[in-house]
């Protein structure tokens, strides 16, 4: 099946800075890629879709401003959580639409983010 | 409401026996339906998709999807300690291709 990474696995940053997460399609292009969070025993929540060469859509209630998405190609999407609190703590995943128009999504391993 | 709803659990069940996990929803507009297993600290990995009503089998794992219930459903034959994870319920309708998650249950099969 198709492969997505992400990098880091895990970041333990102070309240205030800034954090990039990366998340890449190894085997597969991927025009659109979606970030997920996931809160400790809950389930995963959408916060936005990624567009390759155009503007990120995010979900009702996540501020844009705070979670910069950019698809700069067609296998790498990153989300940067800027000015970083610990409410924003949680495990971030992405995922991407399986290559030739299967209608499955594949994830990546998650990235776990720790706010000091 | 949530638009999934999943129980929880933890089932805990003992090794060899029948799982039954199941989600209802109330999009009447999902057609795609899928079942993700995640281990502590993993990404979800896909076990099963269906589109539409019907079943659906893969080895030990068959998934059903009645959509006039708005009821699916995953069931795991011979279940093993390795089965013990987190089995998460997703789906989505043809316009739009980000998942619906259910809250997921946890798995427990004791040797």
């Amino acid at each position: 099946g198709a492969v997505v990474s992400q990098h880091p696995s895990w970041v333990i940053c102070k309240s205030g800075t800034s954090v990039k997460i990366e998340c890449r399609s190894l085997d597969f292009q991927a025009t659109t890629m979606f970030w997920y969070r996931q809160f400790p025993k809950q389930s995963l929540m959408l916060m936005a879709t990624s567009n390759e060469g155009s503007k990120a859509t995010y979900e009702q209630g996540v501020e844009k401003d705070k979670f910069l998405i950019n698809h700069a190609s067609l296998t790498l999407s990153t989300l940067t959580v800027t000015s970083a609190h610990p409410e924003d703590s949680s495990f971030y995943i992405c995922s991407a639409p399986g290559a030739g128009g299967q209608e499955t999504q594949y994830f990546g391993p998650g990235t776990r983010l720790l706010v000091l | 409401q949530k638009e999934v709803e999943q129980d929880p659990g933890p089932l805990s069940v003992p090794e060899g026996a029948i799982v039954s996990l199941n989600c209802t929803y109330s999009n009447s507009a999902f057609q795609y339906f899928m079942w993700y297993r995640q281990y502590s600290r993993k990404g979800p990995e896909l076990l099963m998709y269906t589109y539409s009503s019907g079943n659906k089998e893969d080895g030990r794992f068959t998934a059903q999807v009645d959509k006039s219930s708005k009821y699916i459903s995953l069931f795991i034959r011979d279940s093993q300690p390795s089965d013990s994870a987190t089995y998460l319920c997703a789906m989505r309708n043809t316009g739009r291709r980000a998942l619906t998650f259910g809250s997921g249950t946890r798995l427990q099969v004791q040797p």
